[in-house]
C-alpha cells in the first residue's frame, strides 16, 4: 500500500463544475499538506498549503484536510479550461528527523480536463 | 517573488558527454532540492541541500554529481548518462526542511534527453 493515493483519473468536466480532488494516505506522521498544479512540460506550481484540519480558501480554490480520516481535498469552483492540468497532492511529517527531514510524499496525480 | 529559475530548458546529450543543469532561487531560501520526473509520474527526490551542506542523497548513481556553491545556487552535473535517466529535472527550494518551513517552491525544470 502507497503511503498516499490519488485517484489519477483522468477527470473531465464542463465549464464552470466544481471539481473535486482527494489524496488519503496512512501516515500519521503527516501534518502538512500541499496542492500543486502542473501543466504539461512545466514545474509544479504550489497552490495551497495547510497545516490543520478544517478548510482553507484562496479565490476559487478551497483546501480541506481531515486528520481523523487521512483524507485531503481541493475543490476549484467555478473551473475554467485553464485550470486543465495534473493536481499533486504531497505531504510531509512533523519535525521529521533523520533522513526524511524535507521529503515530500506525492500522489500520483490526478489528470483534469475542463472543457468548454 | 516566489520564483526558482533553472537553465537549460532543454537538453539533448549523449551517453558520453558531460553537461550541468543549474538551478537558481533569490527568496533566502536555505533548503535546495533536486527532483527527476517521468512522464505521468509524481516527481522523485533525488538530492537536499541544506545551508550548502548535502542532507539527503536518495541513492542516486554517481553519475548525478550535486553541486551547491552558495545558498543561492545548485548545479547537477551529469556525466556518463544513460538513455532511461532522459526525464524533466526539477529544482526546488525552500526556508527549511522541517513543519511549515518545507514549503517547497518548484523551477520550471530541464526537459534532458540522452541518446
Amino acid at each position: 500500500q502507497k503511503e498516499v493515493e490519488q485517484d489519477p483519473g483522468p477527470l473531465s468536466v464542463p465549464e464552470g463544475a466544481i471539481v473535486s480532488l482527494n489524496c488519503t494516505y496512512s501516515n500519521s506522521a503527516f501534518q502538512y499538506f500541499m496542492w500543486y498544479r502542473q501543466y504539461s512540460r512545466k514545474g509544479p506550481e504550489l497552490l495551497m498549503y495547510t497545516y490543520s484540519s478544517g478548510n482553507k480558501e484562496d479565490g476559487r480554490f478551497t483546501a480541506q484536510v481531515d486528520k481523523s480520516s487521512k483524507y485531503i481535498s481541493l475543490f476549484i469552483r467555478d473551473s475554467q479550461p485553464s485550470d486543465s492540468a495534473t493536481y499533486l497532492c504531497a505531504m510531509s511529517a512533523e519535525n521529521a528527523g533523520g533522513t526524511s527531514y524535507g521529503k515530500l510524499t506525492f500522489g500520483q496525480g490526478t489528470i483534469l480536463t475542463v472543457h468548454p | 517573488d516566489t520564483e526558482v529559475t533553472q537553465t537549460p530548458k532543454h537538453l539533448v546529450m549523449g551517453m558520453t558527454n558531460k553537461k550541468s543543469l543549474k538551478c537558481e532561487q533569490h527568496m533566502g531560501h536555505r533548503a535546495m532540492y533536486w527532483y527527476k520526473q517521468k512522464a505521468k509520474k509524481p516527481p522523485e527526490l533525488m538530492f537536499v541541500y541544506s545551508y550548502e551542506k548535502l542532507s539527503i542523497n536518495e541513492s542516486v548513481p554517481s553519475r548525478f554529481s550535486p553541486e551547491c556553491p552558495n545558498s543561492s545556487l545548485l548545479n547537477l552535473h551529469l556525466h556518463a548518462l544513460q538513455p532511461e535517466d532522459s526525464a524533466l529535472y526539477l529544482c526546488a527550494s525552500s526556508q527549511g526542511l522541517t513543519g511549515p518551513y518545507n514549503e517547497q517552491f518548484f523551477g520550471p525544470g530541464t526537459r534532458l534527453t540522452v541518446l
